[in-house]
């Protein structure tokens, strides 16, 4: 079965960018749809961006359009997302989600990775 | 605020069944399937029911959801310990092109 892999907590000052991956170990990545969802302390969960790796086809949520971009990189068959212009707003838990579709559940998560806004 | 509308908190006793509701409009649940997560304090949350009724593998049958125009329910039955939990709806959006969620409820077993 495949496991999604996040990268590591990190912590930024307010103005700042940030990078998190999510690589797929097992079976072959590209067949997934991978999302990308957020939590901020003792708050519910958000759905941010979607992206499908065969075609590089994107979707954003309107509260993170032109703040935040998701990309696959074949190389490492890692999916990137990078949030800029941080603020303490952004403190949060990032998931990375996968699904069989652009409309289908995702039912596969990652561990998730704590993204810290502090100045 | 949400786009869909959970009641942010449910309880019921051991053995009980409980009834988790979310409610959306027509360009959500009215227009597409729901779907249920649950998640355990400090964990990813992890797919309860899918396509509004259906339950993964592993699953067990005292979790149920439905779908009746553009409200959905998740009906939990012979309440355990274990079931305490937040419970998340969650689905696609025509006109936000996006997914969206409900605000999550926090069931506790008393």
């Amino acid at each position: 079965q495949v496991q999604f892999i996040q990268s590591g907590a990190e912590v930024k000052k307010p103005g700042a960018s940030v990078k998190v991956s999510c690589k797929a170990s097992g079976n072959t990545f590209t067949n997934f749809h991978l999302h990308w969802v957020r939590q901020a302390p003792g708050q519910g969960l958000e759905w941010m961006a979607l992206i499908n790796p065969t075609y590089g086809a994107t979707a954003y949520a309107q509260k993170f359009l032109g703040r935040v971009s998701v990309t696959w990189d074949t190389s490492t068959s890692t999916v990137n997302m990078d949030l800029s212009s941080l603020t303490s707003k952004d403190t949060a838990v990032y998931y990375c989600a996968a699904s069989n579709g652009w409309y289908a559940v995702f039912e596969q998560w990652g561990q998730g990775t704590l993204v810290t806004v502090s100045s | 605020q949400s786009v869909l509308t959970q009641p942010p908190s449910v309880s019921g006793t051991p053995g009980q069944g409980v009834t988790i509701s979310c409610s959306g409009s027509f360009s959500n649940i009215g227009s597409n399937t729901v779907n249920w997560f649950q998640q355990l304090p400090g964990t990813a949350p992890k797919l309860l029911i899918y396509t509004s009724d259906q339950r993964p593998s592993g699953v067990p049958d005292r979790f149920s959801g439905s779908k009746s125009g553009t409200s959905a329910s998740l009906a939990i039955s012979g309440l355990q310990s274990e079931d305490e939990a937040d419970y998340y709806c969650a689905t696609w959006d025509d006109t936000l092109k996006g997914w969206v969620f409900g605000g999550g409820t926090k069931l506790t077993v008393l």
